[in-house]
């Protein structure tokens, strides 16, 4: 299976301030026929089930806040949340389907500084 | 209306067997994939299996000798049966839509809490 790693765990950011969060996989989720890479985040707010925020590591779902922005190649990924509001506290998730199984990163918690 | 809605039974005792099911309200039922996925307490996600409207299945390899999906397209639904459950498998369970072609997961149902217990 690949292995998605993200980091760090936790961070807590003021608000309007940036949240960076990153995920690496154990191996390259590009594929290289169509020069994309497999790769989505997912937004899990407490008691909901988790939101997919980007698809292709950098194509917004519709309706996602521009202040979401995802980036990255091959091994490593950031998930970018600009001017952070009150709303995006959250658990945040990465996801590989480059590979079967498809595979999720532990989870970064995003809080309020 | 939610465009997934799961239902079943949330309480199981070790070696029983679990029983889920979701119906799909979103989008034509034979233009996607169909995934269950689970999140056990403070724990992430993991990915259960899927199948398609033809009932072609794929499962994880880690859980495949206990799991089955299956799908009834006249009620655009399908259904997950996990065979001699253990604490192990206390979870939140999730049915979600996936792409074709492409793996990610949107929309997802509300999830299905689920206890093993003795």
């Amino acid at each position: 299976d690949i292995a998605m790693t993200q980091s760090p765990d936790s961070l807590a950011v003021s608000l309007g301030e940036r949240a960076t969060i990153n995920c690496k996989s154990s191996q390259t989720i590009l594929y290289s026929s169509n020069n994309k890479n497999y790769l989505a985040w997912y937004q899990q707010k407490a008691g909901q089930p988790p939101k997919l925020l980007i698809y292709w590591a950098s194509t917004r779902e519709s309706g996602v806040p521009d202040r979401f922005s995802g980036s990255g190649s091959e091994t490593d990924f950031t998930l970018t949340i600009t001017s952070l509001q009150a709303e995006d506290v959250a658990v945040y998730y990465c996801q590989q389907y480059y590979g079967t199984p498809p595979t999720f990163g532990q989870g970064t918690k995003v809080e309020i500084k | 209306q939610e465009p997934l809605q799961q239902w079943g039974a949330g309480l199981l005792k070790p070696s029983e067997t679990l029983s889920l099911y979701c119906a799909v309200y979103v989008g034509s039922f034979s233009d996607y994939y169909w995934s269950w996925i689970r999140q056990a307490p403070g724990k992430g996600l993991e990915w259960i299996g899927e199948i398609n409207h033809s009932g072609t299945a794929t499962y994880n390899p880690s859980l495949k000798s206990r799991v089955t999906i299956s799908v009834d397209t006249s009620k655009n639904q399908f259904s997950l049966i996990l065979t001699s459950v253990s604490a192990a498998d206390t979870a939140v369970y999730y049915c979600a839509r996936q792409q074709l072609l492409s793996r990610w997961f949107h929309p997802w149902g509300h999830g299905v809490r689920v206890t093993v217990s003795s």
